[in-house]
């Protein structure tokens, strides 16, 4: 149990283009998802929380209105990267928080996603 | 949030344990010890987490010193595919992590 998938795995676009990635809780419901950024060879910094039905909460210095979070639903968020720039290229990792008593109070990860912007 | 310490690296010959060290000395009493993973280019894995009693499961075992200032993520029996980046992170609950520069294992054959 706990799977946290992300789609697409890879992709590849040009500048001044969107982007969407997805994250899905596959088996349980995710009241809470969270989305974090990786840059080659430095630590996952996190980016923004998403409550479900709710507006997403940005961390300090990332633009909310260029990393569009949508969580409609209890198994699914996206993140819409907005007028994709070179430096937008990164590793974007999703997390999902089940029910704190299910499965010991703990954040579960998507594989990632990686951007390429041209 | 508590800071935490980690060595930037370690090696470990594969089947031995590794035991894998992290300082916390200002953590505060209701603030957890949290363990993850990374293998490269995948996305963080949740190994074990405690308060102040020690812990196992079938990845690993969590060695919390009584006054709570360090703790040993020990993983019993390294394979190769144990090789990963390890964070050590303590909060009070495990929301908003905050991942540091983490201890890069290598197991070698």
């Amino acid at each position: 149990g706990a799977v946290v998938s992300q789609h697409p795995s890879w992709v590849i676009c040009k500048s001044g283009t969107s982007v969407k990635i997805e994250c899905r809780s596959l088996d349980f419901q995710a009241t809470t998802m969270f989305w974090y950024r990786q840059f080659p060879k430095q630590s996952l910094m996190l980016m923004a929380t998403s409550n479900e039905g709710s507006k997403a909460t940005y961390e300090q210095g990332v633009e909310k209105d260029k990393f569009l979070i949508n969580h409609a639903s209890l198994t699914l968020s996206t993140l819409t990267v907005t007028s994709a720039h070179p430096e937008d290229s990164s590793f974007y990792i999703c997390s999902a928080r089940p029910p704190g008593h299910l499965f010991k109070d703990t954040q579960y990860f998507g594989p990632g996603t990686r951007l390429t912007v041209l | 949030d508590a800071k935490t310490t980690q060595p930037p690296s370690m090696d470990c010959a594969e089947g031995r344990a590794a035991n894998l060290p992290c300082n916390h000395s200002t953590i505060s009493g209701n603030e957890y010890v949290y363990w993850y993973r990374q293998i490269h280019s995948q996305g963080p894995q949740y190994i074990i987490h405690g308060l102040k009693n020690n812990e196992t499961n079938e990845m690993a075992s969590l060695i919390i010193t009584e006054d709570r200032k360090s703790s040993t993520l020990i993983l019993p029996h390294a394979t190769l595919r144990d090789t990963a980046v390890y964070y050590c992170i303590v909060r009070v609950g495990d929301y908003k992590l905050s991942f540091g520069a983490g201890t890069t294992v290598t197991v070698r054959a």
